[in-house]
């Protein structure tokens, strides 16, 4: 099961920035944080991942709360191409098993 | 260039039919992976490979066999086919290392069984 929950949806303006949570409230202190995005009948996009310091890259921010208990993803300026269904996952990085735990994730509807 | 491709993308078959999707990567990856997405559109590991060794079997149905050539290759065959097998199937890779495991995943395949 995923360890993440995550709103179903959310609207955003083109434009603006799009703001999306994650709570984890479960995670262990070798877990990362990731995040992956999946455009309509695409394969899943990596999008950004994170340990306990924020990040930030071409795509996007990843802002993790202190505690790690809840992050937030950061699009600064949403285009409606960015309208996609994203998902939070956290796992360890570098261990046998790699696999990625897909949860329900956020349908992000970018508005013209 | 493809990162990682899928062929056939789109695989129409009746029941009781065997069939293969094939999966190549070249980005030099060392892991490989089959996920499937079903109509619901949950994503689910069944398969991974690394070095041509199997190191994920998540429960998937004896039907299911995937093999792998060599470390760019990564096939699945499909055996007696049911309803249920319906579905998205992607491929993915990665370089299984410390931070380094990011996972690039291929168009998919379709898979429709009548």
């Amino acid at each position: 099961d995923a360890k993440t929950t995550q709103p179903p949806s959310m609207d955003c303006a083109e434009g603006r920035a799009a703001n999306l949570p994650c709570n984890h409230s479960t995670i262990s202190g070798n877990e990362y944080v990731y995040w992956y995005r999946q455009i309509h009948s695409q394969g899943p996009q990596y999008i950004i991942h994170g340990l306990k310091n924020n990040e930030t890259n071409e795509m996007a921010s990843l802002i993790i709360t202190e505690d790690r208990k809840s992050s937030t993803l950061i699009l600064p300026h949403a285009t409606l191409r960015d309208t996609a269904v994203y998902y939070c996952i956290v796992r360890v990085v570098g261990g046998a098993t790699n696999k990625l735990i897909f949860g329900t994730g956020t349908l992000l509807a970018v508005q013209p | 260039d493809t990162a990682v491709s899928q062929t056939p993308k789109y695989l129409v078959t009746q029941m009781g039919n065997d069939k293969s999707i094939k999966c190549e990567q070249n980005l030099g990856h060392d892991t490989m992976y089959w996920y499937k997405q079903d109509s619901k559109k949950f994503l689910k590991i069944m398969f991974s490979y690394n070095n041509k060794e199997l190191i994920i079997n998540e429960t998937v149905p004896n039907r299911f066999s995937p093999k792998s050539p060599d470390k760019a290759h990564l096939n699945l065959h499909i055996n007696s086919l049911e309803l249920g097998d319906s579905a998205v199937y992607f491929c993915a890779s990665s370089q299984v290392g410390q931070g380094k495991d990011t996972q690039y995943f291929g168009p998919g395949t379709r898979l429709t069984v009548l």
